[in-house]
């Protein structure tokens, strides 16, 4: 199975900051996909980086990705307060397994 | 609109019905999963689907059955509901391998057992 840990838990910061969270998984992967859950919602697929990209933008969304220490990370630039919400790496595989997520708040 | 349909949105249960939740899809994905999302827990894997005809266990498949007659439709039995399955359920699809653009989720459905 693959797997996604998210780190830290839980972020709180104020709207115009920057907000990153982490991402470790144990096993080779194709592409690793990032989502975002807000309140009582499904997942909305955010953005995917394949295995041989580094560095990723959307928007203000950027992801890096090093295959070499199973990291990722999610940068969420100049925050809003509509970011607000649980966010979830995932590497998928025949089974799509998701860790416990970061819950961000983002205070107006 | 393209995307994945769960029916009901909210349901009430017994101690001991039977229930099945529905998921379809419209863009002939053919990966089709269900999960369960409890407070304090994340998202756990019941159970998945690579194509018509082929299902296999999540992390937490007690208590439900799949099967996978349609590449469109994945539906999720309760066979003997319990309180402990009181949680939010969502079904997602996608499609496989180098195709695998990311999943699209359903909305949920809301689930209480009594």
């Amino acid at each position: 199975s693959q797997q996604g840990e998210e780190d830290p838990q839980a972020l709180s910061i104020q709207e115009g900051e920057n907000a990153t969270m982490n991402c470790s998984y144990k096993t080779s992967i194709n592409n690793l996909q990032w989502y975002r859950q807000n309140s009582g919602r499904g997942l909305v697929h955010l953005i995917l980086i394949r295995s041989n990209e580094r560095e990723k933008h959307s928007g203000r969304l950027r992801v890096t990705l090093d295959t070499s220490k199973k990291s990722s990370s999610l940068l969420i630039t100049a925050s809003r307060a509509a970011d607000t919400a649980s966010y979830f790496c995932a590497t998928p595989g025949r089974k799509l397994i998701f860790g416990q997520g970061t819950e961000l708040s983002v205070k107006p | 609109n393209a995307g994945v349909t769960q029916t009901p949105k909210f349901q009430v249960l017994k101690t001991g019905q039977s229930m099945t939740l529905q998921c379809a899809q419209d863009m002939n994905h053919e990966y089709m999963s269900w999960y369960r999302q409890d407070p304090g827990m994340g998202l756990r894997l019941i159970h998945y689907s690579v194509g018509a005809g082929i299902t296999d266990q999540g992390e937490v498949p007690n208590g439900y059955n799949v099967s996978r007659s349609t590449t469109e439709d994945f539906p999720l039995r309760l066979l003997s509901a319990a309180p402990s399955q009181t949680s939010v359920y969502f079904c997602a699809s996608s499609y496989t391998g180098q195709r695998n653009y990311g999943y699209t989720f359903g909305s949920g459905t809301r689930l209480t057992v009594v």
